[in-house]
């Protein structure tokens, strides 16, 4: 079984600083993981995704997140905050022979000017 | 352009009417997905299909229906069973499992029952 757990349904942020999106994990199976962007009333984008290899993975928009197995986390950052990224993030996750993705909640991320 | 395409955008309907949302892809994915999309809630898997005529229940799916009778195409049928039909619906798409586990998504269809 697996599920998601993002801390912090709304996150604000000043234009220009660091923007952190918390995301941990429970897997039985060794996961896949992935960050997706929405805007309002659209489909979601995939941002980045974990599967193997390296991981600190680096995304669209400047965006990167870092694979942590020790903390079950899935962490999204970037380093300076822009209007545009303003939006709702999701974080999901499945795993090897899993036939579907499991969403976390979804956080909203605000930017001030 | 290869996407996932769904109509119509916004749709309304009068309580205790059943109503079809379209999704068709032509990303040659033999996956096709939907989901119910509430504020708050996150997304919530309704049904999901790997291959033609076969579809599995997700977390959500009663008082609603699907086929598959083609690969390209994925249609969502809300019954007049569902209870709260307003809601955002997304479709999604993806290769199988173990080829590659991301899914695309279409634009969505706004749901409003009155």
């Amino acid at each position: 079984a697996q599920s998601v757990t993002q801390l912090g349904s709304h996150v604000s942020v000043s234009e220009g600083a660091l923007v952190l999106l918390r995301c941990n994990y429970s897997s039985s199976v060794p996961p896949y993981l992935f960050w997706y962007v929405q805007y309002p009333n659209q489909g979601l984008q995939l941002l980045l995704k974990y599967t193997t290899g390296a991981t600190l993975v680096k995304g669209i928009n400047g965006f990167e997140a870092e694979f942590k197995k020790s903390e079950t986390s899935f962490h999204l950052t970037k380093p300076s905050a822009h209007m545009s990224d303003a939006a709702e993030y999701f974080c999901a996750v499945s795993g090897r022979g899993a036939q579907k993705l499991v969403f976390g909640q979804g956080t909203r991320l605000t930017i001030n000017p | 352009d290869g996407g996932i395409t769904q109509s119509p955008k916004y749709l309304f309907r009068k309580e205790g009417q059943n109503v079809t949302l379209s999704c068709e892809q032509n990303l040659n994915h033999d996956a096709m997905y939907w989901y119910r999309q509430d504020p708050g809630q996150g997304l919530r898997l309704i049904y999901y299909s790997q291959i033609v005529n076969d579809f599995q229940k997700g977390d959500i799916a009663e008082g609603y229906s699907v086929s598959r009778e083609k690969k390209e195409s994925f249609p969502l049928t809300v019954t007049s069973a569902q209870k709260n039909p307003t809601a955002f619906y997304l479709c999604a798409s993806s290769t199988l499992p173990g080829q590659s586990y991301e899914q695309y998504f279409g634009p969505g269809t706004r749901l409003t029952v009155t």
